[in-house]
């Protein structure tokens, strides 16, 4: 399976300001995705990380607001970006990872944000 | 879209005792995931289902993907306190669906 770690583990920030999250996998990997779990809540796909172009966002998510950077294939960032308390959430990143026959997909420990 | 009903949303049970969940939709899925969440952590893969009808087991674990592909369910045979948890189905068509999750509590 794929090892995956991010920076930071959680975070205490002021509204207003941004807060960038890095995902760091131990193998290469071709997908790459940023969730969010906010609080009780399920997982939303925030969007897929492309290396070497544009990110793809899911309805209701914009890159103003969360930018994300893929400059390889083992590495992205998502930023979140003027932040409210409404941002305090769970972000978690995720890779595609083919075992065996089959493409399986795994979850970095996530990032703990609360926003004030 | 594509949503997914997953239940018992919560469940208290003894240990020892044997626990079941699924997840329902609408849509049809080529994949069915099921992962479990412990306070503080992502989400840990612990069964991935590729064929309609297929039963996979993983120790106490036993997972089936419908045959209509539109349900799986997750067994857990004499659970023990560490089973605590929430639980995950996610379908995939393209893109990962989650379910709602089932909160699960061991009672020692």
């Amino acid at each position: 399976s794929a090892v995956i770690s991010q920076k930071p583990s959680r975070d205490i920030c002021q509204r207003g300001t941004s807060l960038t999250i890095q995902c760091q996998v131990d193998s290469q990997v071709t997908m790459m995705f940023w969730y969010r779990q906010q609080p009780g809540q399920s997982l939303t796909l925030i969007a897929t990380a492309n290396q070497g172009s544009e990110a793809t966002y899911e309805s209701g998510f914009v890159i103003d607001k969360f930018p994300i950077s893929r400059p390889n294939l083992t590495f992205s960032t998502l930023t979140v970006s003027n932040m409210s308390p409404e941002d305090s959430s769970i972000y978690l990143c995720s890779v595609e990872w083919r075992g065996g026959l089959y493409n399986e997909q795994f979850f970095g420990p996530g990032t703990r944000l609360t926003v004030l | 879209g594509q949503q997914l009903n997953q239940s018992p949303q919560s469940m208290f049970i003894q240990e020892g005792e044997d626990v079941s969940m699924n997840c329902t939709s609408s849509s049809i899925f080529n994949t069915w995931l099921w992962y479990k969440q412990d306070p503080g952590e992502g989400p840990v893969l612990l069964i991935a289902l590729y064929k309609a009808g297929e039963l996979t087991s993983n120790g106490r674990l036993t997972a089936q993907f419908g045959i209509t592909r539109k349900d799986s369910f997750l067994n857990i045979s004499a659970s023990i306190p560490s089973d605590v948890g929430i639980y995950f189905c996610a379908g995939r068509r393209g893109k990962l669906t989650f379910g709602q999750g089932t909160i699960l509590t061991v009672h020692p």
